[in-house]
């Protein structure tokens, strides 16, 4: 079946530092690639999407890059600072058709060490 | 505007028994999905609606059944509960637009424990 595989599954920066975290997807006729932050205990919330016609998008100290032809994105955060602590998730919709569906990575515990 | 919201936020049941979780969601979204999250995984689609009184399968959705009556809300049964389904679940809604796929909002969560 299609799936996402996210890497690395735990990542642990000094707090200033950039951060980033990559995900590949098998499914050709995905066209958008949200992602997910994850605090302890609550619920995953929009952070930043992209959409198959565009490279590269950026919100503040997000940014998130989209190579189609290799089917992979990226999640980069520069400045870290200790509120970035989470689970950051990559997703990628699922199949042709507008069923709204996505397929998740894994996960990656982003710590930030003051 | 409450967004979408889920009950219960805790629950404990033994083998066997049976519960509905229900989500509600006021953003008149026409798309609405049902998750489990356990640890390493990610989240996992267990079922998933188009539109009222519609439902489709998901990933995961052998133990459970969902029903959407209202478009306002979506809810997830389970008949006969298994430690397997120990889980956090979560509910999450969508607009729908023609050949394209939009942010989903998601909810608390229900924390489950099945002993």
């Amino acid at each position: 079946g299609e799936n996402v595989e996210q890497h690395p599954s735990t990542l642990s920066v000094q707090e200033g530092d950039s951060a980033v975290i990559k995900c590949t997807y098998s499914d050709s006729a995905s066209n958008y690639f949200p992602w997910y932050k994850q605090e302890l205990g609550k619920r995953p919330q929009l952070i930043i999407d992209i959409r198959s016609n565009v490279g590269e998008k950026k919100d503040q100290r997000i940014a998130v890059t989209l190579n189609k032809t290799a089917k992979h994105f990226s999640l980069h955060i520069t400045e870290t600072q200790p509120e970035d602590s989470a689970v950051y998730f990559c997703a990628a919709s699922m199949g042709a058709g507008n069923t709204g569906k996505l397929i998740f990575g894994q996960g990656t515990t982003l710590q930030v060490k003051p | 505007n409450a967004g979408v919201t889920q009950t219960p936020k805790f629950r404990v049941l033994k083998t066997g028994q049976s519960m509905t979780l229900l989500c509600a969601q006021d953003m008149n979204h026409e798309y609405m999905y049902w998750y489990r999250q356990d640890p390493g995984m990610g989240l996992r689609l267990i079922h998933y609606s188009v539109g009222e009184g519609t439902t489709a399968k998901g990933e995961v959705p052998d133990g459970y059944n969902v029903s959407r009556l209202k478009k306002q809300n979506f809810l997830l049964g389970l008949e006969s509960a298994a430690p397997s389904q120990t889980s956090v679940y979560f509910c999450a809604s969508s607009y729908s637009r023609t050949g394209t796929t939009d942010t989903q909002y998601f909810g608390p969560g229900t924390r489950l424990t099945v002993l």
